[in-house]
């Protein structure tokens, strides 16, 4: 069972800090990786993804991969309260027909405090 | 407008009446899929299809059904409905192919079943 964990939270920041958001994975396989905000009662939104081992930067996200350990993060820069949201992690798993689907976590909820 | 539709967005029914829950997309995207999200569980995927007439289970297939007889719909069918499909529902959409796996979410469904 391929799987994508992360911790529930929630995670509280206060505003102008980093949020950290970590996710690690079971499949060795997984090729890319993808980070969705949801907002309460509303649908996942994609905001970065990434493919290659380091970091990948976006605006004030940046996301980290690390094959070697499974580990997948999201780092939130000068956190506002309007990235107060649940944080999914998906990654791509391959399955033995070939068609590669996502694999998401169960989330981690990010409160940022004024 | 590039989006995902889902109708209805509310439904509240009763156990055994069969009801389907349709979807559409403008983008021209080969990958459909359909989640459901409860709480703690995360988003679990019902079915996909990776073009018309072509769907395959996905890890909670029981109880529903899907067809994928035009490119741009993806129908999710409840035929007999019971309470424990009490969810929240979203579909998805991607283009799929080498590289290209982000999914983009419609507004959701949420299923109420008495």
């Amino acid at each position: 069972q391929k799987e994508v964990e992360q911790n529930s939270g929630p995670l509280s920041v206060p505003e102008g800090a980093i949020a950290s958001l970590n996710c690690t994975y079971s499949d060795r396989g997984s090729q890319s990786f993808f980070w969705y905000r949801q907002y309460s009662g509303k649908s996942p939104e994609l905001i970065m993804f990434i493919y290659s081992n380091g970091d990948k930067e976006d605006g004030r996200f940046t996301a980290q991969l690390n094959k070697a350990s499974q580990y997948v993060s999201l780092l939130i820069r000068d956190s506002q309260p309007s990235d107060s949201a649940t944080y999914l992690c998906a990654g791509r798993g391959v399955e033995n027909t070939g068609f590669q689907k996502l694999v998401f976590g169960t989330g981690t909820r990010l409160l940022v405090s004024p | 407008e590039a989006q995902v539709t889902q109708n209805p967005r509310y439904l509240i029914t009763v156990t055994g009446k069969k009801l389907t829950v349709t979807c559409s997309q403008n983008m021209n995207h080969e990958y459909m899929s359909w989640y459901r999200q409860d709480p703690g569980l995360g988003l679990r995927q019902i079915y996909y299809s990776m073009n018309v007439e072509v769907t395959d289970k996905g890890d909670v297939p029981e109880g529903y059904k899907v067809s994928r007889k035009e490119k741009r719909n993806f129908p999710l069918i409840l035929e007999s409905p019971s309470p424990n499909q009490t969810s929240l529902y979203f579909c998805a959409s991607g283009q799929g192919g080498a590289g290209k796996y982000e999914q983009y979410f419609g507004p959701g469904t949420r299923l109420t079943v008495t």
